[in-house]
């Protein structure tokens, strides 16, 4: 079975500081791990994913995320926050024997001070 | 290329009733899968259908139900409304494997009244 952890329901940063989100998955297969942004009153939007090339993925607006296999972790990260970046954040697993079904953890609201 | 759209975006029910809700997949996807978001409860996956066929079930009870048609569409039916459906619906398609992303609509915000 699969599954993610997302560690933080909240994070607040300060406008221009690193952003770090975390996230932990447990999978008995090679996962697939993808992180999505939801702003307010919209669906989720794919930010990036991961499905075993690269373990340091880039995705849209400066976020990237480093799979490491050792830690089982997938955490998100962007060097320098914007205030536009204030949003919830998903993180999201699936794998080669579950057809398309994704397990999606319970999220991070991420708060940018400006 | 169109995105993924539900409709309606809006809906205001009372409970006993009966609602549909549909989403258009983006072309040449084949899979659709629904979840339902609410505060409390976060996201949780309701079914996912591909080729017609339900191919994924989430723990919800038989008021909640879907189909998908000849041409990817998909609709999601809810009976007997209650008070606690009251949520965002998310639905989300994709080319059906594992490896390739969801892509979500909008949503369909109900309100059970």
């Amino acid at each position: 079975a699969q599954s993610v952890t997302q560690l933080g329901s909240h994070v607040s940063v300060s406008e221009g500081a690193l952003v770090l989100l975390r996230c932990n998955y447990s999978s008995s297969v090679p996962p697939y791990l993808f992180w999505y942004v939801q702003y307010p009153n919209q669906g989720l939007q794919l930010l990036l994913k991961y499905t075993s090339a690269a373990t340091l993925v880039k995705g849209i607006n400066g976020f990237e995320a480093e799979f490491k296999k050792s830690e089982t972790s997938f955490h998100l990260t962007k060097p320098s926050a914007h205030m536009s970046d204030a949003a919830e954040y998903f993180c999201a697993v699936s794998a080669s024997n579950t057809g398309n079904q994704f397990y999606f953890g319970t999220g991070t609201s991420l708060t940018v001070i400006p | 290329k169109a995105g993924v759209t539900q409709t309606p975006r809006y809906l205001i029910k009372t409970r006993g009733q009966q609602v549909t809700l549909s989403c258009s997949p983006i072309s040449g996807h084949r899979s659709v899968s629904w979840y339902q978001q609410t505060p409390g409860q976060g996201l949780q996956f309701l079914f996912e259908y591909f080729s017609e066929t339900q191919r994924n079930k989430g723990n919800f009870p038989g008021r909640f139900s879907g189909r998908q048609f000849s041409n990817s569409r998909s609709e999601m039916n809810v009976s007997t409304l209650e008070l606690g459906d009251s949520a965002l619906y998310l639905c989300a398609s994709s080319a059906g494997t594992g490896n390739q992303p969801q892509h979500f609509g909008d949503g369909t915000r109900l309100s059970i009244l």
